[in-house]
């Protein structure tokens, strides 16, 4: 079945930089996008950016060019966030996702992970 | 970017009740909406996608319509675990995005 398993919480200093990792199972990795996706604490859903683990492209929101960067390793299987000079207001789950074979909609979830800034 | 305009903001109804959730495109985004499902504690679950085609696995008591700019996510005979956040989302134009979200909630 197909999975998508996150890495753990993370407490970070504001200005800091944290890299969040996305392991695949049950499918062919590099054949489906992969979304992020973030939710801050009793708030709505915002996406980041999306990757095509096949090729590594990414594009990204605007509100985060410059501080996010999205990797993967397609001998693990895994996607990678990295968001820079956090502060306060990125303190939220994030979310990978996979984009479904028509290429517009997310079908499975990974199950977040929080990541706090905080001095 | 398109906004995406949600409402009501709660919704209280009873099991077995009706539950309609509107969502408004502030551009048109023809069919390219999808309806998400989101319980406490847990990631966000696809429901409807090109507005009105179920995922895998969802009940056919969830049903989506509309194109362009208003759509409606309906819920024919609301059960226990039905009462959950819904998020629209529209993937016509980038950046795609997502509607504040409905809360449906046990009267």
């Amino acid at each position: 079945q197909v999975q998508l398993v996150q890495s753990g919480a993370e407490v970070k200093k504001p200005g800091a930089s944290v890299k969040v990792s996305c392991k695949a199972s049950g499918y062919t990795f590099t054949s489906y996008d992969i979304n992020w996706v973030r939710q801050a604490t009793g708030q709505g859903l915002e996406w980041m950016g999306w990757m095509n683990p096949n090729s590594g492209n990414t594009g990204y929101a605007q509100k985060f060019q410059g501080r996010v960067t999205m990797t993967r390793n397609t001998s693990i299987s895994t996607a990678y966030m990295e968001l820079s000079s956090l502060r306060s207001e990125d303190t939220a789950v994030y979310y990978c996702a996979r984009v479904d074979s028509s290429g517009y909609y997310t079908d499975y979830w990974g199950q977040g992970t929080l990541v706090t800034v905080s001095s | 970017e398109i906004v995406l305009t949600q409402s009501p903001a709660t919704l209280s109804l009873s099991p077995g009740e009706r539950a309609t959730l509107s969502c408004r495109a502030s551009q048109s985004v023809s069919s390219y909406l999808a309806w998400y499902q989101q319980k406490p504690g847990q990631a966000p679950r696809l429901l409807i996608y090109d507005a009105s085609n179920r995922a895998t696995g969802i009940p056919a008591r969830f049903s989506g319509s509309g194109s362009g700019t208003d759509f409606t996510l309906t819920i024919s005979s609301l059960e226990p675990e039905d009462f959950a956040v819904y998020y629209c989302q529209q993937r016509s134009n980038w950046p795609e995005t997502f509607g504040q979200g409905t809360k449906l909630e046990i009267k």
